[in-house]
């Protein structure tokens, strides 16, 4: 079992739609989580990061964690076409200062 | 301020060769990491500087591969008899202490022929 999974897409929304994206992990004691967003040929951007337990509001993100499945989720909210990237979940486990990502899920905004 | 930077941006070489890849942290950033992405894949952990040692060096995949951080800012990660298989994007990250939010540098493409 990898240590953190996320379908790889493409994840296909119209433009205006939300977008949810998801990523569960398998280390119970992982602490810290985040959404990176990397556009192709580049390198990956904090989207959002989340430490407990509900939801995180920033703009049109939404990030939303529940440690007791072990599950992490990204909204997008009036997706647009400038939001088709690949986006990457990355977790802090335990005392380690290094970063586990999945695979990513590429998600693609049709107008 | 700056974000973190990487030299070069991109490196052709040959099989058998020696390369260096740098990478310069955010200002102040005690904290700095050392990725490597293939395609279709999420970043890789190669290994953490907490100031000028090596805290984490377990993804290191093999005693080809060696970074320093010898004055606690600038870190140059050294590959050795490249191989074929070492082709991906090296990525550098640094953070303020080590538990926060990474920030990413553009990324050294390595294409070894």
């Amino acid at each position: 079992q990898k240590e953190v999974e996320q379908n790889s897409g493409p994840l296909s929304v119209p433009e205006g739609a939300i977008a949810s994206l998801n990523c569960t992990y398998s280390d119970r004691v992982s602490q810290s989580f985040f959404w990176y967003r990397q556009y192709s040929g580049k390198s990956p951007e904090l989207i959002m990061s989340i430490y407990s337990n509900g939801d995180k509001e920033d703009g049109r993100f939404t990030a939303q964690l529940n440690k007791a499945s072990q599950y992490v989720s990204l909204l997008i909210r009036d997706s647009q076409p400038s939001d088709s990237a690949t986006y990457l979940c990355a977790v802090h486990t335990g005392t380690a200062s290094k970063l586990t990502f999945g695979t990513g899920t590429r998600l693609q905004v049709t107008l | 301020g700056a974000g973190v930077s990487q030299t070069p941006s991109n490196k052709v070489t040959e099989k058998g060769k020696y390369v260096e890849l740098r990478c310069d942290p955010i200002s102040g950033h005690t904290a700095l990491y050392w990725y490597r992405q293939s395609l279709g894949q999420g970043p890789e952990f190669l290994i953490y500087f907490q100031g000028t040692g090596a805290a984490d060096d377990s993804g290191l995949p093999n005693d080809r591969f060696f970074a320093v951080r010898p004055e606690g800012s600038v870190s140059t990660l050294k590959i050795q008899r490249t191989e074929r298989g070492d082709s991906a994007v090296y990525l550098c990250a640094s953070s303020l202490t080590g538990q926060e939010t990474q920030y990413f540098g553009p990324g050294t493409r390595l294409l070894v022929l």
